[in-house]
This record gives C-alpha cells, sequence and structure tokens, in this order.
C-alpha cells in the first residue's frame, strides 16, 4: 500500500529559528513530490521534485529529494510568524492516474 | 480573479439528507479531483476526473458520486448523508496529468449531526 509520512507531526519554533520537515515515502511507480503550504484555507502549491540532489530554493524556503532513501525535506530559515501553517507534502504515482497521496502534514508555529 | 471556485463554504446536515457540492475551474485545466481533508488522516482523494467526460474513483468513494458537467464544472454528490461524512472537502484542477501541483478551492465544511 502506497504511503506518505511525514514528520514531526508538529513544530513550535521562536521567529529566527530554523526548520527542517521531513516526508518519507513508499509508493510504486514515484513519478514526483510536491510540498504545500496549507494556512487557514485551501493548500498552496510551494514545490515540485522530481530528480534526486537537485535543490529547489524560493527566498527562504528549500527542499531537496532523495530518491535512494525515498525522503525529502523542507528548509525554512530565518522563520517569520507567516510561516506558520500546515506544510502538505504529496507524492504523485504513475500507477493510477492523476492523482497523489498526501502525507497528514506537519503544522508549524512560530512564535514571537 | 481565475482559480477554483466551490460552493457553499459551510453546510449543516441531517442524516440521510443529499446535497450537492459545486466546483468550477476558469484555468482551462483537464483535470478535476475532490478531496476530503480530516484531521489526523491528511487529504485523502475520494473521485478524480482525468479529462471531461471521465470520472474514476479514489481512495475514499463510498457514498458519494460526481459529475464532471463539461470542462470546467466537477460536482460531488452526497445522496444520504451520514456522520462519518462530517469533513472539509476541496475541490482540485491541474493540467494533465498534474505535474505542476494543483490549484485547489477554498474548501466547504460540512458537518452532518
Amino acid at each position: 500500500e502506497d504511503k506518505v509520512v511525514q514528520s514531526p507531526l508538529s513544530l513550535v519554533v521562536h521567529e529566527g529559528d530554523t526548520v527542517t520537515l521531513n516526508c518519507s515515502y513508499e509508493v510504486t511507480n514515484f513519478r514526483s513530490l510536491l510540498w504545500y503550504k496549507q494556512e487557514k484555507k485551501a493548500p498552496t502549491f510551494l514545490f515540485m521534485l522530481t530528480s534526486s540532489g537537485i535543490e529547489k530554493k524560493s527566498g527562504r524556503l528549500s527542499s531537496i529529494l532523495d530518491k535512494k532513501e525515498l525522503f525529502s525535506i523542507l528548509n525554512i530559515t530565518a522563520t517569520q510568524t507567516g510561516d506558520s501553517a500546515v506544510y502538505l507534502c504529496a507524492v504523485k504515482t504513475g500507477a493510477t492516474g492523476n492523482q497523489f497521496y498526501f502525507g497528514t502534514g506537519t503544522s508549524l508555529t512560530v512564535i514571537p | 480573479n481565475a482559480g477554483v471556485t466551490q460552493t457553499p463554504k459551510f453546510q449543516v446536515l441531517k442524516t440521510g439528507q443529499s446535497m450537492t457540492l459545486q466546483c468550477a475551474q476558469d484555468m482551462n485545466h483537464n483535470s478535476m479531483y475532490w478531496y476530503r481533508q480530516d484531521p489526523g488522516m491528511g487529504l485523502r482523494l475520494i473521485y478524480y476526473s482525468a479529462s471531461e467526460g471521465t470520472t474514476d474513483k479514489g481512495e475514499v468513494p463510498n457514498g458519494y458520486n460526481v459529475s464532471r458537467l463539461n470542462k470546467r464544472e466537477f460536482s460531488l454528490r452526497l445522496e444520504s448523508a451520514a456522520p462519518s461524512q462530517t469533513s472539509v472537502y476541496f475541490c482540485a484542477s491541474s493540467e494533465w496529468g498534474g505535474e505542476y501541483g494543483y490549484t485547489f478551492g477554498s474548501g466547504t465544511r460540512l458537518t452532518v449531526v
């Protein structure tokens, strides 16, 4: 059975801290891994990763994929209160068409 | 603004009642999806439509039906609501294969009492 596991489930940090969120997966026919940020409402797209070892960056956020060890990390440096959200990892497999398997998310709270 | 529009935003149903959740996108995407999100369970796929005229079951289809009315619209119907269907429902759309991720609607919070 395909599964996506995120850790930690929740995290509380102070502004300025650096955090690392983890996503591990066991799926057949891996195609891509995506990270989303979910605040109060709909998830918004952050990154898509398909190749091992290639870092994607956007401002203070970065992410990398390890297809050998089957995981990805999302790093956030110099955290701000606006980074408080649930971060979702989703893995696309080629086995069942156009769908992703989502992890349960990591809830990040950044306190001033 | 371009995007995915869901209605209603909130709904309370009594057990056994029926309702339809509406979703429309104006990005000319081919694929559309319905997910539910429950605490501790993440997002789980109910049904999806890879293209106009096709629909397929996802991970948790029981108790639901869908209609891909045209390229823009994809509705989700609960024929006889149950308390286990209390959840937040998200509609999403994507280009073919969803390789560049989904665009999500703002969600419908459904409570079945």
